[in-house]
């Protein structure tokens, strides 16, 4: 069943600007991950935050994770036309199976 | 490089003609899954392989079966295509005991005539 619930569906930008998207979700979690999935290809996977932690970064991304309010947010900073995509979160709560959102829609402009 | 690897990347075929869509990996994962994506919609798990053991998804429909022959190789057979299951189907792979991170293949766009 779906877990994760991504904000805002769609977003539109202009490169250098920041995106910001937010997945919240129902039940405990043991880590949440970030996954990016351009037109018509697989999803790729950009980050984990576990539960215990509060802040990560990878390069232009930060990802925080608020356990109290079970929601995360992915910002990307600088952004560029080639970030255009669709970013869902999942979450792992029990066993093997990730639970996905539906996505935001991220349009970068030139 | 190591990869997952999804053939064919589009499938075209009839209603109620059955079709077999194969996955591949490199990564000698021990997990492989299966999920359905339709148009703006989260991937739907529909079933999973942890080693040989097969895990079905309780609303994953009868229509659809996998077999994994092999720790390289997964199929999703689709006994009697229907026009709902026209989808992206992806495969992604997981190695056990690491934190859960998915490895996904290219996906097969299935359209369904």
């Amino acid at each position: 069943s779906q877990q994760g619930e991504e904000d805002p569906q769609a977003l539109s930008i202009q490169e250098g600007e920041n995106a910001t998207m937010n997945c919240s979700y129902k039940t405990s979690i043991n880590n949440l991950q970030w996954y990016r999935q351009n037109s018509g290809r697989g999803l790729v996977h950009l980050i984990l935050i576990r539960s215990n932690e509060r802040e990560k970064h990878s390069g232009r991304l930060r990802v925080t994770l608020d356990t109290s309010k079970k929601s995360s947010s992915l910002l990307i900073t600088a952004s560029r036309a080639a970030d255009t995509a669709s970013y869902f979160c999942a979450t792992d709560v029990v066993g093997y199976a990730l639970n996905f959102g539906k996505g935001t829609s991220l349009l970068v402009t030139p | 490089d190591a990869m997952v690897i999804q053939n064919p990347r589009y499938q075209v075929t009839q209603f109620g003609k059955p079709v077999t869509l194969s996955c591949s990996q490199t990564l000698n994962h021990n997990v492989m899954y299966w999920y359905q994506q339709k148009s703006s919609q989260a991937p739907k798990l529909l079933f999973h392989y942890y080693d040989k053991d097969f895990n079905n998804e309780a609303d994953t429909p009868d229509n659809f079966q996998s077999r994994r022959p092999n720790t390289s190789f997964c199929f999703l057979d689709i006994r009697s295509p229907g026009l709902g299951d026209a989808a992206m189907y992806l495969c992604a792979t997981e190695s056990s005991g690491t934190n859960n991170e998915q490895f996904f293949g290219p996906g097969t766009r299935l359209t369904v005539l």
